[in-house]
């Protein structure tokens, strides 16, 4: 049974940095690419950014590239996110999600995790 | 930068079939995911690739894809499948979701 665990999240301040993480089990960690969506409180879904069950391919939605970072260590089984410059419009649940196959691009996220809550406040 | 349009709400009567719609420009020649999230839940994809069904998921929830727009049927709705639906595509290297459905079981 797939299994997706995050953490990380926290209370930071508006400039700040965090790091989440997610930790895989249940799949072959490095034959599925990966994503990171947020939702911010009481809105939708918004795609963060993705990575390729390789890590050879990587994705970033233009509200946050410049500023995160994703990656991936398959001898953890575990998907990382490096967030910084935060601003309060950053602040939302953040979930990572397994894709369907090794490839980002069109595959359907189909495991999600529960998220964890990124708070950016003064 | 492309977009997903979804209607805000759906109602349905408790048994009957609810269609919730989304709308984008050449939707047809696009895999469209659709994604159910419970209350307080995280989502769960209910469709993928426009009319496939995860292992899991009840022959209940079906879907179209033609056009401009995409449609997931939920016959014989329950209580239980009251949720926020969401659509979703790729285009041009970004993942883009609908800003979500809110179906409502009467």
């Amino acid at each position: 049974e797939v299994h997706l665990v995050e953490s990380g999240g926290d209370l930071v301040q508006p400039g700040g940095s965090l790091r989440l993480s997610c930790a895989a089990s249940g799949f072959t960690f490095s034959s599925y690419a990966m994503s990171w969506v947020r939702q911010a409180p009481g809105k939708g879904l918004e795609w963060v950014s993705a990575i390729s069950g390789r890590g050879e391919s990587i994705y970033y939605a233009d509200s946050v590239k410049g500023r995160f970072t994703i990656s991936r260590d398959s001898s953890k089984n575990t998907l990382y996110l490096q967030m910084r410059t935060l601003s309060p419009a950053d602040t939302a649940i953040y979930y990572c999600a397994k894709q369907w196959s090794a490839v980002v691009v069109p595959a359907a996220m189909s495991s999600w995790g529960r998220g964890t809550l990124v708070t950016v406040s003064s | 930068s492309y977009e997903l349009t979804q209607p805000l709400s759906v109602s349905v009567a408790l048994g009957q079939t609810a269609r919730i719609t989304c709308g984008g420009t050449n939707l047809g020649i696009k895999n469209v995911h659709w994604y159910q999230q419970r209350p307080g839940q995280a989502p769960v994809l209910v469709i993928y690739r426009d009319s496939s069904r995860p292992s899991g998921i009840p022959e209940r929830f079906s879907g179209f894809n033609s056009g401009d727009t995409a449609t997931l049927t939920i016959s014989g709705a329950q209580a239980g499948d009251e949720a926020d639906y969401y659509c979703q595509v790729w285009d041009s290297g970004s993942a883009v979701f609908g800003g979500g459905t809110k179906l409502t079981v009467l």
